[in-house]
């Protein structure tokens, strides 16, 4: 199975300011037709996880445009621009290239100072 | 719009049987390949199984290998997951999720084994 290590496990930030989250795989993840299926979701407390970011930079409907994705082979990050409130939550990449099994990060824990 | 739905989870005792169901609808539910996750606090999101649009590749964490079966009903546009020999250490909401990529996810049901 394919290996994603995220990190900082937990980010603490200041409201508004910019948060940034790094995920590694341990292949690349460059599929056989140029796509790199690499994901991000949002998980809040008591709510359903909501996806993000697929195809590492293309934001799903309705994500606020604070929130983008960048990246190539086995190196991403997403990055909010502003954090508010409201983003506080524990976010996850995973990957859906080498499939199956789509592989979860460990998730960072994104809080408020 | 997509909707996936889950039912079927309960309290149960270790050892006993569950079976979670994931009734979706908006969508073509044959052209996709659907997923079980689930979250416990201690482990956050786990990949439990995974089943292709046609079923013919299959796949399971190794946690729940030999315990847990995944299939899919494409005439009723529902997927199943009955797990047997159920731990405590199963206890966590079960989500289904579409796709590999999984684009859309289910409310949870939630499984307590105690």
């Amino acid at each position: 199975d394919v290996v994603m290590t995220q990190y900082p496990l937990s980010l603490p930030v200041t409201l508004g300011q910019p948060a940034s989250i790094s995920c590694r795989s341990n292949q690349s993840l460059v599929y056989s037709d140029g796509n790199t299926y690499l994901n991000w979701f949002q998980l809040r407390p008591g709510q359903t996880p909501r996806r993000l970011i697929s195809k590492v930079s293309n934001r799903d409907s309705g994500v606020p445009d604070r929130f983008s994705g960048s990246g190539s082979g086995t190196d991403f990050t997403l990055k909010i621009s502003r954090v508010e409130a409201e983003d506080v939550a524990i976010y996850y990449c995973t990957q859906g290239t080498h499939w199956p099994p789509g592989t979860f990060g460990q998730g960072t824990m994104l809080g408020i100072k | 719009q997509v909707q996936l739905v889950e039912s079927g989870g309960g309290v149960v005792q270790p050892g006993e049987s569950l079976r979670l169901s994931c009734a979706a609808s908006g969508y073509i539910f044959e052209n996709y390949a659907m997923q079980w996750v689930r979250q416990t606090p201690g482990k956050g999101l786990e990949r439990v199984a995974a089943i292709s649009y046609d079923e013919n590749t299959i796949h399971y964490a190794d946690s729940v290998k030999g315990r847990f079966t995944i299939s899919r009903d494409n005439s009723k546009n529902t997927l199943h997951l009955q797990m047997n020999s159920l731990r405590p250490d199963d206890t966590a909401l079960y989500f289904c999720a579409r796709d590999s990529n999984f684009d859309f996810w289910g409310q949870g049901t939630l499984v307590t084994v105690s």
